[in-house]
């Protein structure tokens, strides 16, 4: 356990389906992140919230839609979405403020459209 | 955002040394050099971070240049499950607003 817990571990879901996915840290951080990983693709940092407010939205498709009701707690809701939407994807927190520190990643959500 | 530039694999065998260099010449005063480990299915884990000259810890080194223009992650006595992909990223992580990017990483293939 890294302090960054993701669940479920596994999706499958249908193109018309809503789900969400869920991220908890108690790292006491107060950054949270969204990043898709693709097969053999570089991490694509998806959505960004700083003290609970969403700072970017790295042009995302709308039907991906996130949720910070809390700094220790964040949403990935789904809803229709393609097969090329098929990926991992990974929850990350971090310390705002201070220089050093680095990213702490939850185990992620294998995500399968069909 | 500074860009960076790792080779996309290296092969090693167990026991051996590695060296996995990152180059970043256009790296800010205020950056920082971190390096993760990631295995598949699973999300990258921290293996230790620099901002000058040399750092250990008990896994790995970093070594950092003067110029800071890039950093060798130093890998001692590497076994199959250093098996992985490595990323190196660079930037300001106090600042959450900076939208750190990861490049592509390195696949390290340990053989026996």
């Amino acid at each position: 356990e890294t302090g960054v817990t993701q669940t479920p571990r596994h999706l499958v879901m249908g193109m018309t389906n809503k789900k969400s996915l869920k991220c908890e840290q108690h790292l006491g951080h107060n950054a949270m992140y969204w990043y898709k990983q693709s097969a053999k693709k570089p991490l694509e940092l998806m959505f960004v919230y700083n003290f609970k407010e969403q700072t970017e939205n790295n042009s995302v498709p709308s039907r991906f839609s996130p949720e910070c009701p809390n700094s220790s707690h964040l949403f990935l809701h789904l809803h229709t979405l393609q097969p090329e939407d098929s990926a991992l994807y990974l929850c990350a927190s971090s310390q705002e403020g201070t220089g050093d520190g680095g990213y702490t990643f939850g185990s992620g959500t294998r995500l399968t459209v069909v | 955002l500074a860009k960076t530039t790792q080779p996309i694999s290296m092969d090693s065998y167990e026991g051996q040394e590695v060296n996995i260099t990152c180059s970043h010449n256009n790296i800010a005063t205020n950056d920082y050099i971190t390096w993760y480990q990631q295995f598949p299915s699973q999300g990258p884990r921290f293996i230790i971070q620099g901002y000058k000259t040399k750092v250990t810890n008990e896994v790995a080194s970093l070594f950092i240049p003067a110029d800071r223009k890039s950093s060798t992650l130093s890998l001692p006595r590497v076994s199959l499950s250093d098996t992985a992909v490595y990323y190196c990223l660079v930037g300001d992580m106090g600042n959450a607003g900076n939208m750190l990017t990861f490049g592509g990483g390195t696949r390290l293939m340990v053989k026996p």
